[in-house]
């Protein structure tokens, strides 16, 4: 079945360092891909999205480009902030209306960033 | 506008019992999905309404149970708690179903079975 792989945590980063999160997926047919950020305390908010093959989604100065051919897409950031501390969760649509209603989570990355 | 709103946000049961779980859509979303959340398994999909109906269904035995309302408002039901139903349940709404309508999620009902 579909399924999210993404890299275990915790992520302990300088402020202004370069970040990624490497997530992987394994789907039949085309999903829409995801990176959802979970603040201490808060439900989730959607980060970026990408729908098709090649696409980059973009938010906040986080990046993540939809790769068919290797089956990720992976989370960037140039310049990291404190602010940034959170969990990240790649997650794919899980039926192929791209309905984000039924989503496949990874098991999230949490990421703490240091000044 | 207001958010997802869930009720209660914390909630300590004990194994056996049953417990009902309640979600509040934003006003105008008319798809609710709920998911809970562990430790151990991370984030898990249990199922999705739109417009009073379930369209989709996660890997969840019988005990997880759900319906929504005409006002969207959706309730989960779980019966004979288990320990290990003890998660952070979430529900998250979409105006629609359609293709890549964003989802809202709320903050959570923790739940705790002792």
């Amino acid at each position: 079945g579909n399924s999210v792989t993404q890299m275990e945590g915790p992520v302990t980063l300088s402020e202004e360092a370069f970040l990624t999160i490497n997530c992987t997926y394994t789907a039949t047919g085309y999903p829409s891909l995801f990176w959802y950020v979970q603040y201490p305390g808060e439900g989730l908010q959607l980060l970026l999205k990408a729908t098709k093959a090649d696409d980059k989604g973009s938010n906040k100065g986080f990046e993540a480009t939809y790769r068919k051919e290797t089956t990720s897409f992976h989370l960037e950031k140039g310049s990291v902030q404190v602010s940034d501390s959170a969990v990240y969760f790649c997650a794919l649509s899980g039926n192929y209306g791209g309905s984000q209603g039924n989503l496949i989570f990874g098991k999230g990355t949490k990421l703490s960033v240091k000044p | 506008k207001a958010g997802v709103t869930q009720t209660p946000r914390y909630l300590i049961k004990t194994r056996g019992q049953q417990v009902t779980l309640s979600c509040s859509p934003i006003s105008g979303h008319r798809s609710v999905s709920w998911y809970q959340q562990t430790p151990g398994q991370g984030l898990q999909f249990l199922f999705e309404y739109f417009s009073e109906t379930q369209r989709n269904k996660g890997n969840f035995p019988g005990r997880f149970s759900g319906r929504q309302f005409s006002n969207s408002r959706s309730e989960m039901n779980v019966s004979t708690l288990e320990l290990g139903d003890s998660a952070l349940y979430l529900c998250a709404s979409q105006r629609t179903s359609e293709l890549n309508t964003e989802a809202f999620f709320g903050q959570g009902t923790r739940l705790t079975v002792v």
